[in-house]
């Protein structure tokens, strides 16, 4: 089955610094890899994905690379704010195996923004 | 909508006793997904439904885990006996099957699970 790694487990940075977080996957037939953002206490939300037709994705402040031969994506955030504070975590889908929308996920990564 | 439903939101039961959490997707979703979060191992995937039927219950810990979902907007998960090593918030999380193979899992407000 698939298997994500996710580096750096714990990032610090400067308010206005960039930050980049990024993850690897085992299965070559993945083609769907989302990003989730998890504030204290609440639950996971989508902030960006992409699909492996496309290298980079941007929305606004974040954006995301995808680099299929080697198998790693990665999560760059710009002018990193204090909200931005977080734990982050990547995914990849493959729909041909296992059905449906099933991730897996990395472990996450502790975005901590300093003043 | 209001978004995918869970409850309790905080349960704290002792060693031993049966617990039950509860899910209600998003209306008009058909798949719905049960994770397990912990500090030491991460957010792990226990089992999904597709229209109801179980997919994939490889991530069950173990015979004391079941879950069920007897209609398209209810699920359970249900844990008997609980341990203390059971400790952890549960989500639910629901997906819906559009033009794109590709549909956000939209999670719920989790319930966090005390066993002591």
């Amino acid at each position: 089955g698939e298997n994500v790694e996710q580096h750096p487990s714990t990032l610090s940075v400067q308010e206005g610094d960039s930050a980049v977080i990024k993850c690897t996957y085992s299965d070559s037939a993945s083609n769907y890899f989302p990003w989730y953002k998890q504030e204290l206490g609440k639950r996971p939300q989508l902030i960006i994905d992409i699909r492996s037709n496309v290298g980079e994705k941007k929305d606004q402040r974040i954006a995301v690379t995808l680099n299929k031969t080697a198998k790693h994506f990665s999560l760059h955030i710009t002018e990193t704010q204090p909200e931005d504070s977080a734990v982050y975590f990547c995914a990849a889908s493959n729909p041909l195996t296992g059905g449906g929308n099933k991730l897996t996920f990395g472990t996450g990564t502790q975005l901590k923004v300093e003043l | 909508d209001a978004g995918v439903i869970q409850s309790p939101r905080h349960e704290v039961t002792e060693m031993g006793q049966e617990v039950t959490l509860r899910c209600k997707p998003i209306s008009g979703h058909d798949y719905l997904f049960w994770y397990r979060q912990t500090m030491m191992r991460g957010l792990e995937l226990l089992i999904y439904f597709n229209n109801n039927v179980p997919i994939d219950d490889s991530g069950m810990p173990e015979d004391r885990f079941s879950a069920k979902m007897p209609n398209a907007s209810f699920s359970t998960l249900k844990i008997q006996p609980s341990e203390p090593r059971d400790s952890a918030v549960y989500f639910c999380a629901s997906s819906g099957t559009g033009v794109s193979s590709y549909n956000e899992q939209f999670f719920g407000p989790g319930t966090r699970l005390t066993v002591l």
